[in-house]
């Protein structure tokens, strides 16, 4: 079964500066795809970034981007440049690329805090 | 405009009381789903729905029913409320084509007491 590690309960990073979020994945399988979702104070879930294990580049949106290890079933996270508006819960999320029911497997989430 | 919405937001009731929670998209998806977030704030499948048809029933007490009335909506009926119920239930939608990312809606934090 797919498993998501976010060994990171808590994080801070003072403003403008870059953080790092970790996450580690398990699975048997070579077509999936990975996801980090935002869930703010709000608690509105927002798609951060989507990568397909497929594709050896790193997605990147904006002051976003990952860094994709796929031997090493590793998915991190880059903030660049962090603003306040990055003050939440990060959570990393599996897909089976395979998946005829769209089960998304989760991480325990890492809470990231901005300081001004 | 909203994507997807939940109704109620907030929900307080007490143990063994029936409640529902509805769930609507206007993103044309054609597979809903169900996530349970606990206190501890981990998310979990309960269940998907896709054109109607269950596709997903995870360990779940059969006091949650689902039902989908239509490929836009799909509500959580939730029979016998007990403490551990509490927590926040989300609805989300997507397309079943390979790895499209899943809309969330704003949530329903559930309050037994």
């Amino acid at each position: 079964a797919q498993t998501v590690t976010q060994s990171q309960p808590e994080m801070s990073v003072q403003e403008a500066e870059t953080v790092t979020l970790s996450c580690t994945y398990d699975t048997s399988e070579s077509d999936y795809y990975l996801f980090w979702y935002k869930q703010p104070p709000s608690r509105q879930m927002i798609l951060v970034i989507r990568q397909e294990a497929y594709k050896q580049q790193n997605a990147t949106e904006n002051r976003f981007s990952v860094n994709f290890q796929k031997a090493a079933k590793s998915f991190s996270l880059k903030i660049s440049d962090s603003q306040l508006g990055d003050a939440a819960m990060y959570f990393c999320a599996h897909l089976r690329g395979s998946s005829n029911t769209g089960k998304l497997i989760f991480g325990q989430g890492t809470t990231l805090q901005v300081k001004p | 405009d909203t994507a997807v919405s939940q109704t109620p937001k907030y929900l307080v009731t007490q143990m063994g009381n029936d409640k529902s929670i509805k769930c609507e998209q206007n993103l044309g998806h054609d597979t809903m789903y169900w996530y349970k977030q606990d206190s501890k704030k981990f998310l979990k499948i309960m269940f998907s729905y896709n054109n109607k048809e269950l596709i997903i029933n995870e360990t779940v007490p059969n006091r949650f029913s689902p039902k989908s009335p239509d490929k836009a909506h799909l509500n959580l009926h939730i029979n016998s409320l007990e403490l551990g119920d509490s927590a926040v239930y989300f609805c989300a939608s997507s397309r079943l084509d390979r790895g499209n990312e899943q809309y969330f809606g704003p949530g329903t934090r559930l309050t037994v007491t």
